[in-house]
């Protein structure tokens, strides 16, 4: 179908250690969003990928869309408790403009 | 912008009230969409509107569950009547219907149904 799954689940990291989450899909995909939601908080959008192969940064926080556009991942280098919260990988429905959100990896951070 | 405004923020009812959650999308998005999240079924999207239509309602539960949205400015998802199982998070967003369709959203209501 058209969902995504995610993994992990959950991760917990000490902080300083690299974090890494994966969004996987069985179909090709238009693109893929990610978004983070903070404990008790709502999802706010981080990034869209759309090229196949794309990486894109953010301070501590590498994006990478595969070269077949079925995976991507979020890596985030020397995490830092302000990182603590779920990852949501996104796609777009095939023909539509609503989205499919995975399962979500909740990291916690040990200070 | 004030972003998308949902009220209200909690909601504590009991068993076979009427549930009314409201929601303002940020001004010149013109789609909606409501979404349930739970520890167990995660984020699901319910229902969502373009330009004031609802184009797919697939994800509403069931006829307990609708929705409407009379204007571009306003939208409420009504449970009428509620039972326990339907305590969880609403959210509300709002995006632009093209490119590059990054949703936005609301603070979420989160719904007890005692």
């Amino acid at each position: 179908g058209q969902q995504v799954m995610q993994i992990p689940q959950y991760q917990h990291v000490q902080e300083g250690e690299d974090f890494t989450t994966y969004c996987n899909s069985s179909t090709t995909l238009s693109n893929i969003q990610w978004y983070k939601q903070r404990p008790g908080g709502h999802p706010v959008f981080l990034i869209q990928l759309v090229k196949s192969g794309e990486v894109k940064k953010q301070k501590r926080l590498t994006f990478q869309f595969g070269e077949a556009k079925k995976n991507s991942s979020l890596h985030i280098t020397a995490t830092q408790t302000t990182d603590v919260g779920t990852y949501f990988c996104a796609r777009l429905q095939t023909g539509a403009n609503n989205l499919f959100f995975g399962t979500g990896t909740r990291l916690t951070v040990i200070p | 912008d004030a972003g998308v405004i949902q009220s209200p923020r909690h909601e504590v009812t009991e068993m076979g009230q009427e549930v009314t959650l409201r929601c303002k999308p940020i001004s010149g998005h013109n789609s909606l969409f409501w979404y349930r999240q739970t520890m167990m079924r995660g984020l699901e999207l319910l229902i969502y509107f373009n330009n004031n239509v609802p184009i797919d309602d697939s994800g509403m539960p069931e006829d307990r569950f609708s929705a409407k949205m009379p204007n571009a400015s306003f939208s409420t998802l009504k449970i009428q009547p509620s039972e326990p199982r339907d305590s969880a998070v609403y959210f509300c967003a709002s995006s632009f219907r093209g490119p590059p369709y990054e949703q936005y959203f609301g603070p979420g209501t989160r719904l007890t149904v005692t």
